[in-house]
């Protein structure tokens, strides 16, 4: 049981915008600790995608971004490809865990 | 271009001691904290604690009692000790570079470890 909370699978056709959430609580979201955002193809280590809720590092595409309100944070992937197939992961801090926890992640499919 | 290469780890019987080490080519450790976080099918992704350069440690509290991270800023590398091994332990581990508020920014390759007797 993952402290933040992510939809096992979401799926999306070649063009189209698909959202993945990511709900947390008052002890790490909640708190204004910041969001952070991976993406994990087959095989490989996780890869920054978003950094501090809203930053996209340097090479990551525009169509991805994300956002934070309350308690929750969102990744939303905007004219998806086909390479974006992958798996994503919210991470974020926690002061009950007294340290950094991660989503159960996301497994996008490109229909 | 920081790169992280790790070694170590591989196949290990329960109560062994997991040993792993990452180097870190084209930058410094300075600056920065360096994480140890794994990642299995039942557990997904755990952190398992970080180090900075001057020796500064945060563990994973369900960790902490077999958890030991070291630095070595004459190899620029830092390792990763884990004492007690059982099953649970089984996992892919990665070296991470931590930057702040900003996330894990540089992951090295991943190292297999599996514990069976």
């Amino acid at each position: 049981q993952s402290v933040l909370t992510q939809p096992p699978s979401v799926s999306g056709a070649p063009g189209q915008r698909v959202t993945i959430s990511c709900t947390g609580a008052i002890t790490n979201i909640g708190t204004g600790y910041e969001v952070h955002w991976y993406q994990q193809l087959p095989g490989t280590a996780p890869k920054l995608l978003i950094s501090a809720n809203t930053n996209r590092p340097s090479g990551v595409p525009g169509r991805f971004s994300g956002s934070k309100s309350g308690t929750s944070a969102s990744l939303v992937i905007t004219g998806l490809q086909a390479e974006d197939e992958a798996d994503y992961y919210c991470q974020s801090y926690d002061n009950n865990v007294r340290g950094w926890v991660f989503g159960g992640g996301t497994k996008l499919t490109v229909l | 271009q920081v790169q992280l290469q790790q070694w170590g780890g591989g196949l290990l019987t329960p109560s062994e001691t997991l040993s792993l080490t990452c180097g870190v080519s084209g930058g410094s450790l300075t600056g920065y904290y360096w994480s140890w976080i794994r990642q299995s099918s039942e557990k997904g992704l755990e952190w398992i604690g970080e180090i900075n350069h001057s020796g500064g440690r945060n563990y994973f509290p369900s960790l902490q009692r077999r958890v030991t991270m070291s630095v070595d800023t004459s190899k620029n590398q830092f390792s990763l000790t884990l004492t007690s091994v059982t099953a649970a332990d089984t996992s892919v581990y990665f070296c991470v570079r931590q930057r702040g508020e900003e996330g894990f920014d540089i992951w090295g390759q991943g190292t297999r470890v599996t514990v069976s007797s």
